[in-house]
């Protein structure tokens, strides 16, 4: 069964510390993973990635894919308490339809 | 570009009534459109694929009899929950796929559902 695990499922920082997040996956006919961020209302889309290696950038947030040891880390640096949300985990298999499976999600609280 | 709406995203209604939520691509047009719910401190859990004009697949668990879903346009989705009861009370959440190489697929703000 396709199942997306994500670790640690919450985290307490400083402001200006830099926290890694996690993301393993087991999917059969892999498509893409994409990283959200969610804070009260619906997901916003981050990154989406494909290929192993190449680093995905925006801002102080990153991201990268092994789809060898099947896993992405999404990396904020410099964090601030606007960081401070539920940052969600997704998978798509091919023909799937779409179907995205998400992970538990990471509870990250960026402390003054 | 590529925003949904959802509405309403509040309601509070009592216990047996039937509630109509709506999901629209503003800017884009959706063949497939999604709809998720999510309950507190837990993930989104996908319930079902709406495909414009042609009946919705659920996912195992999900009542097809509850949740109806309707899609009569390719900005347009639908969801019903149907008798609800205080079990159903829910965030619910609606996606939008957009055309592309990647089928990249846009939420709604969403929908808090109170059931009394």
């Amino acid at each position: 069964e396709d199942k997306v695990v994500q670790s640690p499922l919450s985290l307490v920082v400083h402001e200006g510390d830099t926290v890694t997040l996690n993301c393993s996956y087991e999917v059969t006919n892999f498509r893409s993973l994409l990283w959200y961020k969610q804070e009260k209302k619906a997901p916003t889309f981050l990154f989406m990635l494909t290929s192993s290696g190449i680093e995905k950038k925006s801002g102080r947030l990153s991201s990268i894919l092994d789809k060898k040891e099947l896993f992405s880390i999404l990396n904020i640096t410099a964090t601030q308490t606007g960081d401070s949300a539920v940052y969600l985990c997704a998978v798509e298999a091919w023909n799937q339809g779409g179907k995205l499976i998400f992970g538990q999600g990471t509870e990250l609280s960026v402390k003054p | 570009g590529a925003v949904v709406s959802q509405h309403p995203s509040w309601v509070i209604c009592k216990s047996g009534t039937s509630v109509k939520i709506e999901c629209r691509s503003l800017d884009f047009q959706a063949t497939t459109m999604f709809w998720y719910r999510q309950f507190p401190k837990q993930s989104l859990m996908l319930m079902a694929t709406s495909n414009e004009g042609s009946k919705a697949t659920y996912e195992q668990g999900v009542e097809k009899d509850k949740f109806l879903i309707n899609h009569a346009s390719l900005t347009l989705s639908t969801l019903t929950v149907t008798s609800a009861h205080p079990e159903d009370s829910s965030f619910y959440i609606c996606s939008a796929e957009h055309g592309g190489a990647y089928n990249e697929q846009f939420f709604g703000p969403g929908t808090r559902l109170t059931v009394l």
